[in-house]
């Protein structure tokens, strides 16, 4: 079955950016979706196809996708960002939506 | 405002059966397809199963298929889920969230996502 890569932990500096990767194979042909999971709450999308920003979603935050690897990507990141990140993708091999297994981001 | 309320979780003994619902309001539900998601204690987000949007097709992960059912009533704005056979592993928040879809009836992202409803399976 299809499965999504994250790293457990990104630590980062405030006013520095993070870097959150996805890999998967062949993730490129795919359309990545990232969520963001604050302690206790629901998770809400911050990107999705890939590159797209939600309305109120600040300008910070940006997507990219190619190849084997899909990046979030947070700008001049803020103590309010800290929070657990999740890709997430649809595979239409086995009509399955698939998560992957998210990134804590701490906020230094 | 688009809303999604969870009802229907709580504690359960192993094999088991509890049905979950989800009471959405704010948007033109018959229209969407619609999601379960899980989130066990201290773990990541684990995709239960879809349904779209006339109920057509069924999604179930692994992890629940012929143990679980999805179903919707367009006319009463509800998403259901229910659960038979339930294990320990099952014990989780469940989330029912809008699809927003591209490309396919089920190809896409999910946006809101109600507050979950907590299910402890435990004898």
């Amino acid at each position: 079955s299809y499965m999504l890569t994250q790293p457990p932990s990104v630590s980062v500096a405030p006013g520095e950016t993070a870097t959150i990767t996805c890999g998967g194979k062949n993730i490129g042909s795919k359309s990545v979706n990232w969520y963001q999971q604050r302690p206790g709450q629901a998770p809400v999308v911050v990107i999705y196809i890939n590159n797209d920003r939600p309305s109120g979603i600040p300008e910070r935050f940006s997507g990219s996708n190619s190849g084997s690897t899909a990046t979030l990507t947070i700008s001049r990141v803020e103590a309010g960002d800290e929070a657990d990140y999740y890709c997430q993708v649809w595979d239409s091999g086995t009509d399955h939506f698939i998560f992957g297994g998210g990134t804590k981001l701490t906020v230094l | 405002e688009v809303q999604l309320v969870e009802s229907g979780g709580g504690l359960v003994k192993p094999g088991g059966t509890l049905s979950l619902s989800c009471a959405a309001s704010g948007f033109t539900f018959s229209a969407f397809t619609m999601t379960w998601v899980r989130q066990a204690p201290g773990k990541g987000l684990e995709w239960v199963a879809s349904i779209t949007y006339s109920s057509n097709y069924m999604y179930y992960a692994d992890s629940v298929k012929g143990r679980c059912t999805i179903s919707r009533d367009n006319a009463k704005n509800s998403l259901f889920l229910q659960m038979d056979s339930l294990r320990a592993e099952d014990t989780a928040m469940y989330f029912c969230a809008r699809v927003l879809t591209y490309n396919t009836d089920s190809e896409g992202w999910f946006v809101p996502w109600g507050q979950g409803t907590l299910v402890t399976v435990s004898s």
